[in-house]
C-alpha cells in the first residue's frame, strides 16, 4: 500500500493554469478508473473535486478537470483564483486482492 | 445534504483503546459505503478503512489491520471505528466520509474530524 506520488508543491499566478500529477502503479491508477482529487484547506473538511478520473461532483467549478494516462493521473486548475490555494490530494482504488484505497502525499498549491 | 459529525477522540495511552463514532444527519447513509481517513499532525491524508452497505465487507490499511475494527449501525445512521493497541503513530485527526461510488474512494461528504492523541 505505497502512497501515490505527487509533487510537494506547485504555484501559479491568478488567471494562470496549473497541473498536478499523481503517479501510481499498474495495480491502482493504471488498473482502475477510480481516481479522485480532494481539496483541503487546513482545519476544514476535505472536499471532493474530481471522481472517477474526470467527473466533477455537483457544484464544483469547471475550472477543475481531471485526466489519466497509464499509471499517472492529473488535475488541472484553470483560471487560478486566490481561494484555490490549498492542499490537493489524489487517491485511487487498489484491487488485486487488497481492495483498499491509497492517497497521494499531497501537493501544496500556492497562488502567487 | 448529509452532515457527518465525528466524536470519541481524545487522549489515550499507548496500548489503549478508543471507539470513534460518526453520526450522520440530514439524510440516511444506509445506501453508501463509508470510510475512515486520518491525518497525522503536519502530514497528509491516509486511508484507514472502508465498510460496505450492510457491514459484511470491510477492508483495512496494513498499518491498522488486526487492531482496528470498522462497523456501522444503519438503524442509528452511525459509523464506528474501534481502535485497540494504539500506538504513537496512530495519533491523528480521524475523518469519516461517504463514498459516492460504491467503495471506490470517491469520498463526497466528510466530517470535520476528531483528534486522537496517543501519549503517556
Amino acid at each position: 500500500q505505497s502512497a501515490l506520488t505527487q509533487p510537494a508543491s506547485v504555484s501559479g499566478s491568478p488567471g494562470q493554469s496549473i497541473t498536478i500529477s499523481c503517479t501510481g502503479t499498474s495495480s491502482d491508477i493504471g488498473a482502475y478508473n477510480y481516481v479522485s482529487w480532494f481539496q483541503h484547506h487546513p482545519g476544514k473538511a476535505p472536499k471532493l473535486m474530481i471522481y472517477e478520473v474526470s467527473n466533477r461532483p455537483s457544484g464544483i467549478s469547471d475550472r477543475f478537470s481531471g485526466s489519466k494516462s497509464g499509471n499517472t493521473a492529473s488535475l488541472t486548475i484553470s483560471g487560478l483564483q486566490a481561494e484555490d490555494e490549498a492542499d490537493y490530494y489524489c487517491s485511487s482504488y487498489t484491487g488485486s486482492g487488497t481492495n483498499t484505497v491509497v492517497f497521494g502525499g499531497g501537493t501544496k498549491l500556492t497562488v502567487l | 445534504e448529509v452532515q457527518l459529525v465525528e466524536s470519541g477522540g481524545g487522549l489515550v495511552q499507548p496500548g489503549g483503546s478508543l471507539r470513534l463514532s460518526c453520526a450522520a444527519s440530514g439524510s440516511t447513509v444506509r445506501s453508501y459505503w463509508m470510510h475512515w481517513v486520518r491525518q497525522a499532525p503536519g502530514k497528509g491524508l491516509v486511508w484507514v478503512s472502508r465498510i460496505n452497505i450492510d457491514g459484511r465487507t470491510t477492508n483495512y490499511a496494513d498499518s491498522v489491520k488486526g487492531r482496528f475494527t470498522i462497523s456501522r449501525d444503519n438503524a442509528k445512521n452511525t459509523l464506528f471505528l474501534q481502535m485497540n493497541s494504539l500506538r504513537a503513530e496512530d495519533m491523528a485527526v480521524y475523518y469519516c466520509a461517504i463514498d459516492l461510488v460504491s467503495g471506490s474512494g470517491s469520498l463526497q461528504s466528510w466530517g470535520q474530524g476528531t483528534l486522537v492523541t496517543v501519549s503517556s
